[in-house]
């Protein structure tokens, strides 16, 4: 099984500020079938890059992500209100899906 | 786009058995698969599973193998997924998502599943 590990566990932040989130894989994520999620309580969660670093449907591009093999990231360039969730990175290389334990944006 | 939408809330005893169904539209059904997923209170998200809609292939993840059950009625595209032998460790929000090339893209709305006694 391949185990992702996300850092920071929280990340406070002010509207505007720049946020960089990271995701290490314990094995390589072959073909980088690595996806990011937005997830706000009472909703459910929302996909935002597939592929790694390709952005979903609707998306602002505010929002990127990066990397492969081992090391990915997910930069959100300028904190907008609606951006203060919880996000998940998650593979989809092996078929044993396994998900981050997430990283909290808070308002700092 | 597609939409998926899942059933009404649920509270279980212990050792009970919970089925969550979840129904798809606007795309068609078995060009894609269905993935599971749950989040208990105050965790993250854990992949259960996941389903071919295709042929009903399925994958279980270890933790609940032996325990879950997934299935499709390709006749009204509808996914189900059976949790058996509940304990409160099983009390989560249950979403069912759809499964594709492109992760998981489309989520339904949860399922809460309670289990006290």
């Amino acid at each position: 099984e391949i185990v992702l590990t996300q850092s920071p566990g929280t990340l406070s932040l002010s509207p505007g500020e720049r946020a960089t989130l990271s995701c290490r894989a314990s094995q390589s994520v072959g073909g980088s079938f690595l996806a990011w999620y937005q997830h706000k309580p009472g909703q459910a969660p929302s996909l935002l890059i597939h592929s790694a670093s390709s952005r979903a449907t609707d998306v602002p591009d505010r929002f990127s992500g990066s990397g492969s093999g081992t090391n990915f990231t997910l930069t959100i360039t300028r904190l907008e209100p609606e951006d203060f969730a919880v996000y998940y990175c998650q593979q989809y290389s092996s078929s044993h899906y396994t998900f981050g334990q997430g990283t909290k944006v808070e308002i700092k | 786009q597609g939409q998926l939408v899942q059933s009404g809330a649920e509270v279980k005893k212990p050792g009970a058995s919970v089925k969550v169904s979840c129904k798809a539209s606007g795309y068609t059904f078995s060009s894609y698969g269905i993935s599971w997923v749950r989040q208990a209170p105050g965790q993250g998200l854990e992949w259960m599973g996941w389903i071919s809609g295709y042929n009903g292939k399925t994958n279980y993840a270890q933790k609940v193998q032996g325990r879950v059950t997934m299935t499709t009625d390709t006749s009204t595209n509808i996914a189900y997924m059976e949790l058996r032998s509940l304990t409160s460790d099983d009390t989560a929000v249950y979403y069912c998502a759809r499964r594709s090339v492109f992760g998981m893209d489309v989520w339904g709305q949860g399922t809460t599943v309670t289990v006290s006694s």
